[in-house]
């Protein structure tokens, strides 16, 4: 079956704008989970998202907002961009978010802030 | 490809034999830890997981062993090939009930055929 697919691959942005991120999940998973990865910081975890509903959230300002629609897809928003959110964004998804589960990431977006 | 981490520790081997990876975890209260690989240009893979009410598991190739007492989890690949050159990373979660993972900076190995 299809495997986690994220849109764009890669975005180039200016410091002040935004951007949204698309991430679909394998078929019939209902959990999305975003993460943050940087040479600095390494992988972070951003937020998790079940039916429609943020269950779990990271330590990230509220520039950093997501949500997900009733076909498990999911798109993730950065407002006020700033040059340190450039970074690879992964989407990972799962049939659930209790332990333990399997995550299946995607290829991640490369986004870079100038 | 992608470049998932400068500076990262590195472990060199040669095809054919064993490899051990290292990773100290954070929260003696976490109690579930998952190891990944991760290539270039690609997004990280589940390779093995382990609940911390066992100490050791097993899978293909693969092993993973937790010391509890000290906070060490490491990853056995048997008969390393050139294709598990990669970033190995771990991650931990469960600790005080949430299931926010932690991840590990990682290991990159790489294998000389």
């Amino acid at each position: 079956k299809a495997g986690v697919t994220q849109t764009p691959r890669y975005l180039i942005k200016t410091r002040g704008q935004q951007v949204t991120l698309s991430c679909s999940p394998i078929s019939g998973h209902r959990s999305v989970s975003w993460y943050q990865q940087t040479p600095g910081q390494g992988l972070q975890f951003l937020f998790e998202y079940f039916s429609e509903t943020q269950r779990n959230k990271g330590n990230f300002p509220g520039r950093f907002s997501g949500r997900q629609f009733s076909n498990s897809r999911s798109e993730m928003n950065v407002s006020t961009l700033e040059l340190g959110d450039s970074a690879l964004y992964l989407c990972a998804s799962s049939l659930a978010f209790e332990v333990p589960y399997e995550q299946y990431f995607g290829p991640g977006t490369r986004l870079t802030v100038t | 490809g992608e470049s998932v981490g400068l500076h990262l520790p590195t472990l060199s081997v040669q095809e054919g034999d064993n490899s051990i990876i290292n990773c100290a975890y954070s929260n003696s209260a976490s109690d579930y830890f998952i190891w990944y690989k991760q290539e270039s240009g690609k997004g990280p893979q589940f390779i093995i997981d382990i609940r911390s009410n066992m100490d050791k598991r097993q899978g293909q190739r693969v092993t993973v062993l937790l010391n509890k007492t000290v906070k060490h989890l490491s990853l056995q690949i048997a008969a390393t090939q050139p294709g598990d050159s990669a970033v190995y990373f771990c991650a931990e979660k469960g600790a005080g009930g949430s299931y926010i993972p932690t991840f590990g900076r990682g290991t990159s190995l790489i294998v000389h055929p």
